[in-house]
């Protein structure tokens, strides 16, 4: 499988529940990303993981938590999250600060 | 921290009708892409294009950075171009990683 791949595509959950989403890039980039997207905001960075740095939005709220075991893998994981949360959320990499490829997304309904 | 405009925020064309859209930013950037995400909302690289000219088949861009500005010249539209394009730019100073996006301009092609 190519590119960068988001497991699941759907994703609904209640405010108690735990859950995390999956990234997993075949390019051989070195960097991976987070991104939100809500309707009628512009995307916003939530993580980033490189070589170099680790970069986190300071606005992001403690219930979102990254995970980035390799340079393949990133998650978030999810935990008592509010309706306000439900969102399509992006993951991406690069190579160093290059272009940005995306994965298809996960779409989060939080009830 | 760095501002993105896009402009128009909507447009509407015929098939076969050429466009050219806009992105002003308000600093020195080291780091300009153009996406294009899909009605699904996967979202496509289109250029990696900090200045200069490039060109991919019926699309081209142009970015003069000393006038803080980028074009995205799309000619001889399909129903397939519909979807939104953005821009996003890292501005000088700040990590590498940190896209910053526009809010998009939304393209309609009718056949």
């Amino acid at each position: 499988e190519t590119g960068v791949t988001q497991t699941p595509r759907h994703l609904v959950m209640g405010m108690t529940n735990k859950k995390s989403l999956k990234c997993e890039q075949h390019l051989g980039h070195n960097a991976m990303y987070w991104y939100k997207q809500s309707a009628k905001k512009p995307l916003e960075l939530m993580f980033v993981y490189s070589l170099e740095e680790r970069v986190e939005n300071n606005s992001v709220p403690s219930r979102f938590s990254p995970e980035c075991p390799n340079s393949s893998h990133l998650f978030l994981h999810l935990h008592t999250l509010q309706p306000e949360d439900s969102a399509l959320y992006l993951c991406a990499s690069s190579l160093t600060s290059g272009s940005l490829f995306f994965g298809p997304g996960t779409r989060l309904t939080v009830l | 921290g760095i501002q993105v405009e896009q402009s128009p925020p909507d447009l509407i064309l015929q098939e076969g009708a050429n466009s050219t859209l806009r992105c002003n930013f308000s600093d020195s950037v080291n780091n300009l892409q153009w996406f294009h995400q899909n009605p699904w909302g996967q979202l496509i690289n289109l250029f990696y294009i900090p200045s200069g000219t490039k060109q991919n088949g019926r699309l081209s861009a142009t970015t003069v950075a000393t006038e803080r500005y980028s074009l995205l010249y799309i000619s001889s539209s399909q129903t397939t171009d519909s979807g939104v394009y953005f821009c996003a730019v890292v501005g000088g100073g700040g990590s590498n990683y940190k896209l910053t996006f526009g809010k998009g301009t939304l393209l309609t092609v009718n056949p």
